[in-house]
This record gives structure tokens, C-alpha cells and sequence, in this order.
């Protein structure tokens, strides 16, 4: 059972800090990596992707892979108020489907 | 502009009955997906099409059945709805999974 692990939180990270969400895969073979913001009661928003080793900067999110370690995380930096919702990490096992973690619930504190 | 549309956005109903949940999506892409988010908003697969054929029929109750009439639309007809399949039902669609998801508003299905 291919498998995704996340902190399910909820993190707390004060208005103008860096958020770090953490997310773990149990499949080598994985290649590619998405991050996901949920709203609440909203539907999942695609915001990061990423396929090589190493980081991924768009505005102020980077995504960070590591494939050796089977890990990927994603950084906000400068975080706002408007940053306040659960973000799913979902490798792409090469089944066909995405397989998303339960996802880390991030609260900022203005 | 809806790229994925869903219908209804709510749904409440009396255990026993049969419903349906429509979603189109008007992005071109081949491949359509159901999944449900439970209370804990876990995210997972139900089914996948992909140009109209069925590719991924996870672990599902026979009470649940898919249709694709084209690659557009795919809807999904839940009957003799139990208590235990209140959960928010999400259509998605995706050139190939591995170019991520674009998911619909959502169906929040309440079985009373």
C-alpha cells in the first residue's frame, strides 16, 4: 500500500514568518509531487508541483524534493493571514491516480 | 467559466433513497475522477475514466456506480444511500495524473 504521512497539525506560524510543511512517500518510484491548499469548505487548489531533486520557487511558496529521503516539503515565506487553510501533499505513484496525505492544517497568527 | 462543475453543491436525504451527482468539466481534459473527503478530509480515489473507459474502480460499495457519456461528463449514482456515505464527493479532471488535478466545488452529500 503505497502511502503518504503528514503532520496533520494544526501549525501555528505568526503573520510575516516562514510556514514549513513537511510531507513523507513511501514510493521510490514516485516522479511527481503536488501540494494542494484546501480552504474550508472549499474545494483543493492546485499551488505547487514539482519533479526534480532539489527546490522550486513560485512567489512566496518553494517546494523542496528530496527523492533519496522520500520527502517533499513546501515553504511560505512572508505568510499571511490569507495562508490559513490545509495543505495536501499528493505524489503521483504512477497508478494512474494521486494519492493524497490527510493534510497539515495551518493557522497564521496576525 | 466553471472548469470543473458540479451538481448539486448540497444534497440531504433520507437513508434508503437513490441520488445522483453530475460533473462536467470544459477544460479538454481525458481523464475524470471521483473521490470522497470524509469527516477527517481524508482524500480518496473512488473511480477514474479516462476518454469515456473506466481505468480505477477502487475498493467501492456496488451501491456506488459511475457513467461517463463522453470525456466531459462523468456522474456518479449512489443507491440505497446509508447513513455512512455523508462525506463531501469531489469531481476532478487531468490531462494525465501526473499534471495534477483540477477538482470541482463539491457535492456535500448529508444522508439523514
Amino acid at each position: 500500500q503505497k502511502e503518504v504521512e503528514q503532520n496533520s497539525g494544526p501549525l501555528s506560524v505568526p503573520e510575516g514568518a516562514i510556514a514549513s510543511l513537511n510531507c513523507t512517500y513511501s514510493d521510490r518510484g514516485s516522479q511527481s509531487f503536488f501540494w494542494y491548499r484546501q480552504y474550508s469548505g472549499k474545494s483543493p487548489e492546485l499551488i505547487m508541483f514539482i519533479y526534480s531533486n532539489g527546490d522550486k520557487e513560485d512567489g512566496r511558496f518553494t517546494a523542496q524534493l528530496n527523492k533519496a529521503s522520500q520527502y517533499v516539503s513546501l515553504l511560505i515565506r512572508d505568510s499571511q493571514p490569507s495562508d490559513s487553510a490545509t495543505y495536501l501533499c499528493a505524489p503521483d505513484f504512477g497508478n494512474e491516480k494521486l494519492t493524497f496525505g490527510t493534510g497539515t492544517r495551518l493557522t497564521i497568527i496576525p | 467559466d466553471t472548469a470543473v462543475s458540479q451538481t448539486p453543491k448540497y444534497l440531504v436525504t433520507q437513508m434508503g433513497n437513490d441520488k445522483s451527482i453530475k460533473c462536467e468539466q470544459n477544460l479538454g481534459h481525458d481523464t475524470m475522477y471521483w473521490y470522497k473527503q470524509d469527516s477527517k478530509k481524508f482524500l480518496k480515489i473512488m473511480f477514474s475514466y479516462n476518454n469515456k473507459e473506466l481505468i480505477i474502480n477502487e475498493t467501492v460499495p456496488n451501491r456506488f456506480s459511475p457513467k461517463s457519456p463522453d470525456k466531459a461528463h462523468l456522474n456518479l449514482h449512489i443507491n440505497s444511500l446509508e447513513l455512512g456515505d455523508s462525506a463531501v464527493y469531489f469531481c476532478a479532471s487531468s490531462h494525465e495524473a501526473n499534471y495534477g488535478y483540477t477538482f470541482g466545488s463539491g457535492t456535500r452529500l448529508t444522508v439523514v
